[in-house]
């Protein structure tokens, strides 16, 4: 079974800190990592994607991959009490390259 | 551009009964993946169609069938409904299934069966 798996949380920061979300994967032929936000009631809205090890920053956001240990990461800078939903980590795998969702971590920026 | 709609918005079955999904993919997309997301977990794949036909399947019975029309739009069909079908469903399209493809969701219909 190809897994992905998120910390549950709930994970709650003040305004202005820096949020930290987790994810980790067990399918090594995984290529693309997705970060996606979702507001209660809401469907999933990108907020990155990245596919080579290393960082990749955009805006208030940095991705971190890291395929030798099969994990993925999610910074987000600066947080606000917009920031506040469930962010859910995803990675492609099989021949369609679909999307596997870990089961999201609920987030909580406090003013 | 458009991007992914979806309809209806919400829907309410009886066991037993059929439905039908609809999407229309973000312009210029052509693959559509449907995703099952029951509430406080991560969305299940159900399937993906490119170019009108069937590219990849998961773990969902025979029950769940779709079809892919030449404009790219989809349709997500259901029979014999089940209580446990009750969930938000989910279209998302994309250029392809290549590494700089990420995939844009609809907003959802969110299906409950009584």
């Amino acid at each position: 079974q190809k897994e992905v798996e998120q910390n549950s949380g709930p994970l709650s920061v003040p305004e202005g800190a820096i949020a930290s979300l987790n994810c980790t994967y067990s399918d090594r032929g995984s290529q693309s990592f997705f970060w996606y936000r979702q507001y209660s009631g809401k469907s999933p809205e990108l907020i990155m994607f990245i596919y080579s090890n290393g960082d990749k920053e955009d805006g208030r956001f940095t991705a971190q991959l890291n395929k030798a240990s099969q994990y993925v990461s999610l910074l987000i800078r600066d947080s606000q009490p917009s920031d506040s939903a469930t962010y859910l980590c995803a990675g492609t795998s099989g021949s369609a390259r679909q999307l596997t969702f870990g089961s999201g971590t609920q987030l909580t920026v406090l003013p | 551009e458009t991007g992914v709609t979806q309809s209806p918005t919400h829907l309410i079955k009886t066991r037993g009964q059929q439905v039908t999904l609809r999407c229309s993919s973000q312009s210029g997309h052509n693959t559509v993946s449907w995703y099952q997301q029951a509430l406080g977990q991560g969305p299940q794949f159900i399937f993906q169609y490119y170019r009108e036909e069937e590219n990849g399947r998961g773990n969902f019975p025979p029950r769940f069938s779709g079809l892919q029309f030449p404009n790219y739009s989809s349709e997500l069909n259901v029979n014999a409904l089940e209580l446990d079908d009750s969930a938000l469903y989910l279209c998302a399209s994309s250029g392809g299934t290549g590494k700089g493809q990420p995939q844009h969701f609809g907003d959802g219909t969110r299906l409950s069966i009584l």
